[in-house]
């Protein structure tokens, strides 16, 4: 089975800290994805990443940016948090070039920024 | 600009009756679509896909169906069980595209 692993499932921080979001991957997908979900506005796609040390904007990358230094890691930093970028965190990863495109998800980081 | 649209925000539905959910995309260049499941403080669960040279596709309980004309697709779960109720995103992609446009997902809850 797939696994996508998120270090926390729930963090609480103070405003203007900077924010360590984790996922491991088991499954040596090339391709990883960190989403925020929050009610009313589905998924929407932070950052991604194709390859290690590659990375791409997507829909929403203000007040984020990510790492990728091995294969099966990608981490979002909050530069300096702040209350509007509370909501819940979702990496996923999947295989690249594939017609069936399946994003297999972890379970989700809460973040709480007071 | 919502690509990917799931205009009812919750339905309810009776156990063992028939729960329709709906998704309207725009994007014509889209050519395959995925169904996810979420349950409450988890990650979305990939449930069901269908390509774009098809118009239907079955996995036990549920069914996806494609208008390409009218860009709607439709997810069928019959008969409905309490285990069913989560949320659930549509969501679609192009080709051999990595990225993944999510729905705003429906809230469905089957009731005993």
């Amino acid at each position: 089975d797939v696994k996508v692993t998120q270090s926390s499932r729930y963090l609480v921080k103070r405003t203007g800290e900077k924010v360590f979001l984790e996922c491991v991957q088991d499954m040596d997908h090339e391709n990883m994805f960190w989403y925020r979900q929050d009610p009313g506005l589905g998924l929407r796609l932070i950052y991604f990443s194709y390859d290690v040390k590659m990375k791409e904007k997507g829909d929403i990358p203000e007040g984020y940016s990510v790492s990728r230094e091995k294969k099966e890691r990608f981490s979002l930093i909050l530069e300096s948090a702040s209350t509007n970028q509370t909501s819940m965190y979702l990496c996923a990863s999947s295989f690249q070039g594939r017609i069936k495109n399946i994003q297999y998800f972890g379970a989700g980081t809460r973040l709480s920024v007071l | 600009d919502q690509q990917v649209k799931q205009n009812s925000p919750s339905l309810s539905v009776q156990e063992g009756r028939i729960s329709i959910l709906n998704c309207d995309y725009t994007n014509s260049m889209f050519d395959y679509f995925l169904w996810y499941k979420k349950y409450p403080a988890e990650g979305p669960t990939f449930l069901i896909s269908i390509s774009s040279i098809k118009d239907k596709n079955e996995d036990g309980r549920f069914t996806v169906f494609l208008n390409k004309s009218a860009k709607h697709l439709s997810l069928h779960i019959v008969p409905s069980q309490p285990g069913d109720s989560a949320v659930y995103f549509c969501a679609a992609t192009t080709g051999t595209a990595s990225k993944l446009t999510f729905g705003t997902g429906t809230r469905l809850q089957v009731t005993l």
